[in-house]
């Protein structure tokens, strides 16, 4: 079956250190990735994707790179604000059959970042 | 700018009462999504809809249903809300498009007393 399990929270890092989310995924065929982010109070928005692998998905700052061999998607960002705390989630897309457009998530990984 | 918008951002509602959590989407996606989101269980799909009038159920359906009359409209309704359905409910869509990422509304959080 389909599955996303990533990295448990919650995460506290202080302002402008490094960040990695690890993401792997259980899927048939070959499936679209995604990092939603969700700011307190909100609605989730897509921060990245990638579509095949050795992708690389990025934006403001994130990355994450799709790789088969590993069935991973891990999220990084070099330096952190205070601005980044939020719910990350990672995603998966399979586009085959019944499942055609649902994303399979993962439980969300909650980040802190201290000034 | 697309646009995935929630009747309600705070509902209450007393128990056993019938509730309708409406959702509407301005990019004529064919597919339309309930979530709810609980702490430590993350988002869980309750139904989905491919098209109009079609619907599918998620891992969690019991204690709901849905309508999809238009294609911009899709209806949660709890048909005899219970205090286990307290939550926050997101709505999404997105189209037939491989790959395509879904669009989300900002919510509704559901107490019920």
């Amino acid at each position: 079956g389909n599955s996303v399990t990533q990295m448990e929270g919650p995460v506290t890092l202080s302002e402008e250190a490094f960040l990695t989310i690890n993401c792997t995924y259980t899927a048939t065929g070959y499936p679209s990735l995604f990092w939603y982010v969700q700011y307190p109070g909100e609605g989730l928005q897509l921060l990245l994707k990638a579509t095949k692998a050795d992708d690389k998905g990025s934006n403001k700052g994130f990355e994450a790179t799709y790789r088969k061999e590993t069935t991973s998607f891990h999220l990084e960002k070099g330096s952190v604000q205070v601005s980044d705390s939020a719910v990350y989630f990672c995603a998966l897309r399979t586009d085959r059959g019944s499942t055609l457009g649902r994303l399979y998530f993962g439980r969300g990984t909650q980040l802190t970042v201290w000034p | 700018d697309v646009k995935v918008t929630q009747s309600s951002r705070y509902l209450v509602k007393r128990t056993g009462e019938k509730v309708f959590l409406e959702c509407v989407q301005d990019m004529d996606h064919e597919n339309m999504f309930w979530y709810r989101q609980d702490p430590g269980l993350g988002l869980r799909l309750i139904y989905f809809s491919y098209d109009v009038k079609m619907k599918e159920k998620g891992d969690i359906p019991e204690g709901y249903s849905v309508s999809r009359e238009k294609k911009e409209r899709f209806s949660l309704i709890l048909e005899s809300a219970s205090t286990n359905q307290t939550s926050m409910y997101l709505c999404a869509s997105t189209s037939h498009r491989q790959g395509g990422e879904q669009y989300f509304g900002p919510g509704t959080r559901l107490t019920v007393t």
